[in-house]
């Protein structure tokens, strides 16, 4: 079974500034890894993904991530926060080729960007 | 418009009651589930259809029946409410099995058992 965490429940940031927020997971297959944000009040929308290829993985609203297959990682970067990025975001996995699909979230990241 | 609608968007309800949770896609995909996001965020799938068909049931009590009348529809069904179902319930699509797809989720529906 897979298995994601995401090491930081809250991560305050002034506006502006740059921000990651870390993820981990645990898999003894290969996986498919996802970033996900939920505005409040709202569903979830994609921000990127990685299945193959490149490791570093550009999305949405300037936010990119970058795989590491050694240290098991997909931390998303943003250079530059703005007001409208405050969120909770999730890292999230799912088994390529596995019988059935489902997506394994991980707990979540508040991040308040603070004027 | 919507891809992936749920209706209600909140739901208040007294313990023991049966309650119904609808969802709708139109995009077209084959894949549609149910998730459920606790008190602190969490996040967890309950059931997922592929073209009408169950293909995962968690660990969910039998009071929740999931029913897809065709591929657009997932309706999940709630038999006498407890306290601890109260979460907020995420339906999504994805097209076929979706290993590397986006899934589309809708907006929700907050479910309050009082």
């Amino acid at each position: 079974a897979q298995s994601v965490t995401q090491l930081d429940s809250q991560v305050p940031v002034f506006e502006e500034a740059p921000v990651e927020l870390r993820c981990n997971y645990s898999s003894s297959v290969s996986v498919y890894l996802f970033w996900y944000v939920q505005y409040p009040n709202q569903g979830l929308q994609l921000l990127l993904k990685y299945l193959s290829g490149s490791t570093l993985v550009k999305g949405i609203n300037g936010f990119e991530a970058e795989f590491n297959k050694s240290q098991t990682s997909f931390h998303l970067r943003k250079p530059s926060v703005h007001i409208s990025d405050t969120a909770e975001y999730f890292c999230a996995v799912s088994v390529p080729g596995a019988g059935s699909y489902q997506l394994t979230f991980g707990k979540g990241t508040k991040l308040s960007v603070i004027p | 418009d919507t891809a992936v609608s749920q209706t209600p968007k909140y739901l208040v309800t007294q313990m023991g009651n049966d309650k119904s949770i609808k969802c709708e896609q139109n995009l077209g995909h084959d894949t549609m589930y149910w998730y459920k996001q606790d008190s602190k965020k969490f996040l967890k799938i309950m059931f997922s259809y592929n073209n009408k068909e169950l293909i995962i049931n968690e660990t969910v009590p039998n009071r929740f029946s999931p029913k897809s009348p065709d591929k657009a529809h997932l309706n999940l069904h709630i038999n006498s409410l407890e306290l601890g179902d109260s979460a907020v319930y995420f339906c999504a699509s994805s097209q076929d099995k979706g290993w590397g797809t986006e899934a589309f989720f809708g907006q929700g529906t907050r479910l309050t058992v009082v």
